[in-house]
């Protein structure tokens, strides 16, 4: 177990519908980052936040959007979806900004 | 562009043998590398690292090799054991890139440990 948690581990909706995926990093750690692995691709980094505030953007499309609250848990919001959308979200958290990442145990999106 | 490579995407080993798992990146500016062991339905988890000041980093059975001419690095396993079955995923860091200290990763290679 690595201390990060994600909700839900599964969800399933439509195209065109919005949904919001939660991670509470572990304790102490500042850092969150989410990414994104779709079928047969490598964990593509989407966004990094560290204590608040937004540190990096990856391959992340307009449609979606993070935040990290002032507990340090984040949410990535995922808007207008299509059914390219579909992969596993898996967030990890570090103490720092480049430190080891432990790796939540994801949130499958099923988009149909 | 793939910046960071695992070119075998699976590998069978037996038992007690090495398994030699290899990756291949494309920037020298990189200065930390990775390996993650991800098992089905649960999130990738951190196995061993190295930096770029070093060619080797050993932690009990796992060594990881730095060849930075070649842009190389190779996870060993010695020895394998059916638990080592898992998707292992190389993954590096660029420390002055458009995501700064944030880790680039490879698709990974499923290794499977035949007992």
């Amino acid at each position: 177990d690595s201390g990060v948690t994600q909700t839900p581990k599964h969800l399933i909706t439509a195209t065109g519908q919005r949904v919001t995926l939660r991670c509470s990093p572990r304790s102490g750690d500042l850092s969150v980052y989410w990414y994104q692995q779709s079928l047969d691709q490598g964990l593509q980094f989407l966004i990094q936040y560290y204590n608040g505030e937004e540190r990096a953007k990856g391959n992340i499309l307009e449609r979606f959007s993070a935040q990290q609250f002032p507990d340090l848990h984040s949410e990535l919001n995922l808007s207008s979806l299509e059914l390219g959308d579909s992969a596993l979200y898996f967030c990890a958290s570090s103490v720092g900004g480049d430190d080891e990442q432990y790796f939540g145990p994801g949130t499958r999106l099923t988009v149909t | 562009d793939q910046q960071v490579k695992q070119n075998s995407p699976s590998l069978s080993v037996q038992e007690g043998r090495i398994s030699i798992l290899n990756c291949d990146y494309t920037n020298s500016m990189f200065d930390y590398f990775l390996w993650y062991k991800k098992y089905p339905a649960e999130g990738p988890t951190f196995l061993i690292s190295i930096s770029s000041i070093k060619d080797k980093n050993e932690d009990g059975r796992f060594t990881v090799f730095l060849n930075k001419s070649a842009k190389h690095l190779s996870l060993h396993i010695v020895p394998s054991q059916p638990g080592d079955s898992a998707v292992y995923f190389c993954a590096a860091r660029d420390p002055y890139g458009g995501s700064q200290g944030n880790l680039i990763f490879g698709k990974g290679t499923k290794l499977s440990v035949k007992p």
